[in-house]
């Protein structure tokens, strides 16, 4: 079945640093999302991106589309302690979504 | 206050017995999921439904069972069957009007351990 990577599976960062999470697929998506998950919380949903190429901000993050619609990254600006957590990238299949492994963020005070 | 709920939030049960756990939204939502999740891991699709009194088994539906006979509530039961059921579940829902491209809403999950 349709599989996600999402890279890298953990990232620590000083505060004021930058960071970037990664979603790939072997094939052509037509849509995907990003949710944060808070530690011990559940999954909220951040965005969806669907046009190739599509480039969304909101404050800090930054979310990104590929041309050819088989990737997207997120990108943080100068990370602050409220953005520790793990960032999961989900396409959609038929109804259905398949999550990606998750990038886990602890960003150091 | 709109949206899902789960209970309880930590669940603790002996090896052998089934458990079920509760998961109600007041969004109007048509479609609901469940979610597994293990420490360190990302979510794995169990059972999911589009309309009521209709299911389908996700990825990893061997050793649970689901019922949906109100739009609102989408219970699924951890049978004996399940060989190792400790996990953090999470049920979600989402409007299903649009299939691939609607927003899913997370309640706050179960965390069950079994003894």
């Amino acid at each position: 079945g349709q599989q996600v990577m999402q890279i890298p599976q953990y990232q620590h960062v000083q505060e004021g640093e930058d960071f970037t999470t990664y979603c790939n697929s072997s094939t052509t998506l037509s849509n995907i999302q990003w949710y944060k998950q808070r530690p011990g919380g559940h999954p909220v949903f951040l965005i969806q991106l669907v046009k190739s190429g599509e480039v969304k901000k909101q404050k800090r993050l930054t979310f990104q589309f590929g041309e050819a619609k088989k990737n997207s990254s997120l990108h943080i600006t100068a990370t602050q302690t409220t953005d520790v957590g793990t960032y999961f990238c989900a396409v959609s299949g038929t109804y259905k979504y398949i999550f990606g492994t998750g990038t886990r963020l602890k960003v150091l005070a | 206050d709109g949206g899902i709920t789960q209970s309880p939030k930590y669940l603790f049960r002996k090896e052998g017995q089934n458990v079920t756990l509760s998961c109600e939204q007041n969004l109007n939502h048509d479609a609901m999921y469940w979610y597994r999740q293990d420490p360190g891991q990302g979510l794995r699709l169990i059972y999911y439904s589009q309309i009521v009194n209709d299911f389908q088994k996700g990825d990893i539906a061997e050793g649970y069972s689901v019922s949906r006979e109100k739009k609102e509530s989408f219970p699924l039961t951890v049978t004996s069957a399940q060989k190792n059921p400790t996990a953090f579940y999470l049920c979600a829902s989402s409007m299903g009007t649009s299939g691939s491209t609607d927003t899913q809403y997370f309640g706050p999950g179960t965390r069950l351990t079994v003894l």
